[in-house]
C-alpha cells in the first residue's frame, strides 16, 4: 500500500504562496492523490486531487511529478484562514479504505 | 455543503455501557467511513462500507461494529465503551473510490 510522506510542520507569510510537499513514492499507476485539510477540530475539508497530470482548482494547484512519487500542494496567496493541518492521501490499491498519515501542520503568520 | 449529519454532536457514557452514533447522509453516495481523531494522531479508519450490508475493517476496528441496513444511514457501536474510545468520531462519504470525500463535523465522546 502507497504511504505518504510530509513535514510535521511548516510556517508561510500571510500573502505568500505555501508549497506543501508530499512524498509518495509506492505510489501505483492507477492511485490517486488527495489532499484535505482539517481547520481546527472541524471535519476534514477536501481540497484537491489528481492522477498524474497538474490541477488546479479555486483554492489550490496540485503539482504532480512526473515519475508521481511525489506532488506539491500550492495555495497560491496564503490567509490567515488557511492555517490548518494539511493531508496528503493516496487511495489504497485493491481497496475502498481511505487512509490519513499525521499531515503538515501550516501556520500563516501576518 | 454534502448531506452529512452525524448524531449525537456530543456524547459522554460510562465505562462498559453500549453506544452507538450515527451518521445519516442525503447525497445517496455509495461508501461511508468512520474515523476516530485523537491528540497527536491523524484521522484513524475504524470500519468502511462500499454498500449496504456491506463493510470492512479499517486501522483500527477492535472493540467497534458498525451497521449499514440502508444506504443513508452507517452506524457504529461500541459495544462496551471503554475510556481508550474516548475520542472525536468522523464520519465521511464518498460516491466512488476515485471521487473526493465529505465529512461530517464530528462527534465527541467521552467515556468515564
Amino acid at each position: 500500500d502507497a504511504k505518504t510522506t510530509q513535514p510535521t510542520s511548516m510556517d508561510c507569510a500571510e500573502g505568500r504562496a505555501a508549497n506543501l510537499p508530499c512524498n509518495h513514492s509506492t505510489i501505483s499507476g492507477n492511485e490517486y492523490v488527495y489532499w484535505y485539510r482539517q481547520i481546527h477540530s472541524q471535519g476534514p475539508q477536501y481540497i484537491i486531487h489528481g492522477l498524474k497530470n497538474n490541477e488546479t482548482n479555486e483554492m489550490a494547484s496540485l503539482i504532480i511529478t512526473e515519475d508521481r512519487k511525489s506532488s506539491t500542494l500550492i495555495l497560491p496567496h496564503a490567509t490567515l484562514r488557511d492555517t490548518a493541518v494539511y493531508y496528503c492521501i493516496v487511495r489504497v490499491r485493491g481497496t475502498d479504505k481511505l487512509i490519513f498519515g499525521t499531515g503538515t501542520r501550516l501556520q500563516v503568520f501576518p | 455543503d454534502a448531506g452529512i449529519t452525524q448524531s449525537p454532536r456530543h456524547k459522554v457514557t460510562e465505562t462498559g455501557t453500549p453506544v452507538t452514533l450515527r451518521c445519516h447522509q442525503t447525497e445517496n453516495h455509495r461508501y461511508m467511513y468512520w474515523y476516530r481523531q485523537d491528540p497527536g494522531h491523524g484521522l484513524r479508519l475504524i470500519h468502511y462500507s462500499y454498500g449496504v450490508k456491506d463493510t470492512d475493517k479499517g486501522e483500527v476496528s477492535d472493540g467497534y461494529s458498525v451497521s449499514r441496513s440502508k444506504t443513508e444511514d452507517f452506524l457504529l457501536t461500541l459495544e462496551s465503551a471503554t475510556s481508550s474510545q474516548t475520542s472525536v468520531y468522523f464520519c465521511a462519504i464518498s460516491e466512488s473510490t476515485r471521487e473526493e470525500a465529505f465529512f461530517g463535523q464530528g462527534t465527541r465522546l467521552t467515556v468515564v
